[in-house]
């Protein structure tokens, strides 16, 4: 079983909708979170990290994401999309508990209509 | 900038060949990643390497080897193709950090094997 889940494989939006992409992870302990992005034929970009200090951290490109550790939930948001957004999302953790190996979820594929 | 460089954009190899899959980085980072990207299961890890001849086995090593003869490159090896190892292959390299440092990504090698 996937250790790290996201809960949507594809979402479609038009443009200035809001978007939550949910990202949990079933690790205990010490964990680092990360969200990378891959638009269309282009490489695996990181758009944000939380490794301590405020749990609310602010990415690129206006998105943020806000760690809940009682729910082991890391979800994406941005408050109103672009088109520029098109793209595949993927939640990844590193933790202390998996010897350190980056996990990545399933990936979710968003589409923003113009 | 970081950069990430795989030898091939796109493989086609036949069922049984060996094929040699190389990744280059330019940053002098210690760790280096394969992984495999299929549709739904986002990235799955086949193997890594904290240093230069030392490696430790993934999520998926099996039908895969890898060999790390400078820290630069770091290579993976398919011993017998087969129709099931048919899929999007990402290096990635990551400096020293104990899990909370950025991972760059390679560009990905589509390989089909027929």
């Amino acid at each position: 079983a996937q250790s790290v889940s996201q809960h949507n494989h594809h979402v479609i939006l038009s443009e200035a909708a809001s978007l939550e992409l949910g990202c949990n992870y079933s690790y205990g302990g010490t964990v680092n979170l990360f969200w990378y992005v891959q638009y269309p034929g282009q490489h695996l970009q990181l758009l944000l990290k939380y490794f301590s200090g405020d749990p609310l951290v602010k990415g690129i490109k206006g998105f943020e994401a806000e760690f809940i550790k009682s729910k082991f939930s890391f979800n994406l948001r941005k408050p109103s999309v672009q088109w520029s957004d098109t793209a595949e999302y993927f939640c990844a953790v590193n933790a202390k508990a998996a010897g350190n190996k980056l996990t990545f979820g399933g990936g979710t594929r968003v589409l923003v209509k113009p | 900038d970081v950069k990430v460089t795989q030898s091939s954009r796109y493989l086609v190899k036949r069922t049984g060949e060996k094929v040699f899959l190389e990744c280059v980085q330019d940053m002098d980072h210690e760790n280096m990643f394969w992984y495999r990207q299929d549709p739904g299961l986002g990235l799955r890890l086949i193997y890594f390497s904290y240093d230069v001849k030392m490696k430790e086995k993934g999520d998926i090593p099996e039908g895969y080897s890898v060999s790390r003869e400078k820290k630069e490159r770091f290579s993976l090896i398919l011993e017998s193709a087969s129709t099931n190892q048919t899929s999007m292959y990402l290096c990635a390299s990551s400096p020293l950090g104990g899990g909370s440092t950025e991972a760059f990504f390679g560009q990905g090698t589509r390989l089909t094997v027929v």
